[in-house]
């Protein structure tokens, strides 16, 4: 089956850890976002990627890293830096102007 | 002014009520046009794309008008199961990203 896969589900986070949230499409999609969401808000884009080894900074990118390596992969790292971590997480990915299919997220908690 | 901005709601609406959302987008060589549905704690999904024509899918009718930069969505004969957050997705022009707005909260009742 095709689809967009995060994980994981669950994450917890100690103060001042890195961690890493992935995600894998088996699409064929060019186009991986990563977004995050507060509870009551809405998307906010961290970074895309329309391309292999290309990336952009989205609307709140400090405090993330991201790579693209591969095409099917666009894993997000949330570093010490991004003082409030916790959040739902979401990738997604596109083909060219087309629409967006999701993950099914990751719950990051900062402990 | 933001890329994409919808009213937030909550929209509280009796079941069988029709009821419509705006979006308003401001970069003028957007190309592609969606409404997505996301429930509480999910991911969203994909609820229609937009043609310039117009298109509708059972109870459901999105519009776009490029004069104005803005999409609809009409929702007819609302049902419970319709409440949700209803979310406008713009794909800027000249490139492919993808501009959610903060979506608009449905809730139906009986």
């Amino acid at each position: 089956d095709g689809g967009i896969t995060q994980s994981p589900k669950y994450l917890f986070r100690k103060e001042g850890q890195n961690v890493t949230l992935s995600c894998e499409q088996n699409l064929n999609h060019d186009a991986m976002y990563w977004y995050r969401q507060d509870p009551g808000q809405g998307l906010r884009l961290i970074y895309y990627s329309q391309i292999v080894n290309d990336f952009q900074k989205g609307d709140i990118a400090e405090g993330y890293s991201v790579s693209r390596e591969k095409k099917e992969s666009f894993p997000l790292t949330v570093t010490s830096a991004q003082k409030n971590p916790t959040a739902f997480y979401l990738c997604a990915s596109s083909g060219w102007r087309t629409e967006a299919f999701f993950g099914q997220g990751t719950r990051l908690t900062v402990v | 002014r933001k890329e994409v901005e919808q009213d937030p709601g909550p929209f509280n609406v009796p079941e069988g009520a029709t009821v419509a959302f705006n979006c308003t987008y401001s970069n003028s060589a957007s190309q592609s046009f969606f409404w997505y549905r996301q429930d509480c704690r999910k991911e969203p999904k994909l609820l229609m794309s937009v043609y310039s024509s117009g298109n509708e899918d059972g109870r459901f009718t999105a519009q776009l008008n490029r004069a104005s930069q803005y999409i609809s969505l009409l929702i007819r004969d609302s049902k419970l199961s319709d409440s949700a957050t209803y979310l406008c997705v713009v794909n800027r022009g000249g490139g492919n990203k993808l501009t959610f707005g903060t979506g608009t909260q449905l809730k139906v009742e009986l």
